[in-house]
């Protein structure tokens, strides 16, 4: 049962870039058939996604948050990566990674989240 | 930019059963999921392509999409169904979408 971990920091200032780690478990980021996501949800609001990375480093974000966003993965220590520059506070959420079935888009395991509050 | 809308909130009295749609255009042409979201948690997947049910998801909970509309319903709907619901697809244009989700009352 593949387990999925965000870690980072809980406070990043305004203008700012955020930073975010997905460590993967119980099974390989390089596994066939699977993209690797973040997903966020504003403060009692409901999912946004964000992008998703393949181990072989293509991805696809989101377009309205394309020019600030960039994922990277590590298949050496089975992590994938977010940064999100230029924040402001209305990039205060709830961060989630998780993994997409690319072959019928669905995300059948999650990571507890990590809160993001951007203030200075 | 594709869109998926569902209603803000359902209720159901328990025991019953409830039906929370999720519309989009030709939304039956796609692959609609569902999510289960509890305060405090990380979303749950509870139907895949439009009717599976992943392992440890009762069977009480089902799927269907066609036309316009995917439906997720919860036969039998207990206590511990009580919780946000989201409907999510993939869309050429926008990639994944997810719906705005909907808030299910037991009571």
């Amino acid at each position: 049962q593949v387990q999925l971990q965000e870690s980072g920091p809980g406070l990043v200032k305004p203008s700012q870039t955020l930073s975010l780690t997905c460590i993967v478990s119980g099974g390989s980021i390089i596994s066939s058939g699977y993209y690797w996501s973040w997903i966020r949800q504003h403060p009692g609001k409901g999912l946004e996604w964000i992008g998703f990375i393949y181990h072989t480093g293509n991805t696809y974000y989101t377009p309205s948050l394309r020019s600030r966003v960039a994922m990277s993965v590590d298949t050496s220590k089975n992590q994938f990566f977010l940064k999100l520059n230029s924040v402001t506070a209305a990039d205060t959420a709830v961060y989630y990674c998780a993994r997409d079935h690319s072959t019928s888009p669905h995300f059948d395991s999650w990571g507890q989240g990590t809160l993001v509050t951007v203030s200075s | 930019s594709y869109e998926l809308t569902q209603p803000p909130s359902v209720s159901v009295s328990p025991g019953q059963t409830a039906s929370i749609t999720c519309s989009g255009d030709k939304l039956g042409n796609k692959y609609a999921s569902w999510y289960q979201q509890k305060p405090g948690q990380s979303p749950v997947l509870v139907i895949y392509q439009d009717t599976k049910r992943p392992s440890g998801i009762p069977e009480r909970f089902s799927g269907s999409n066609s036309g316009n509309t995917a439906t997720l319903t919860i036969s039998g709907t207990q206590a511990m169904d009580e919780a946000d619901y989201y409907c999510q697809a993939w869309d050429s244009s926008t990639h994944v979408v997810f719906g705005g989700g909907t808030k299910l009352t037991v009571l």
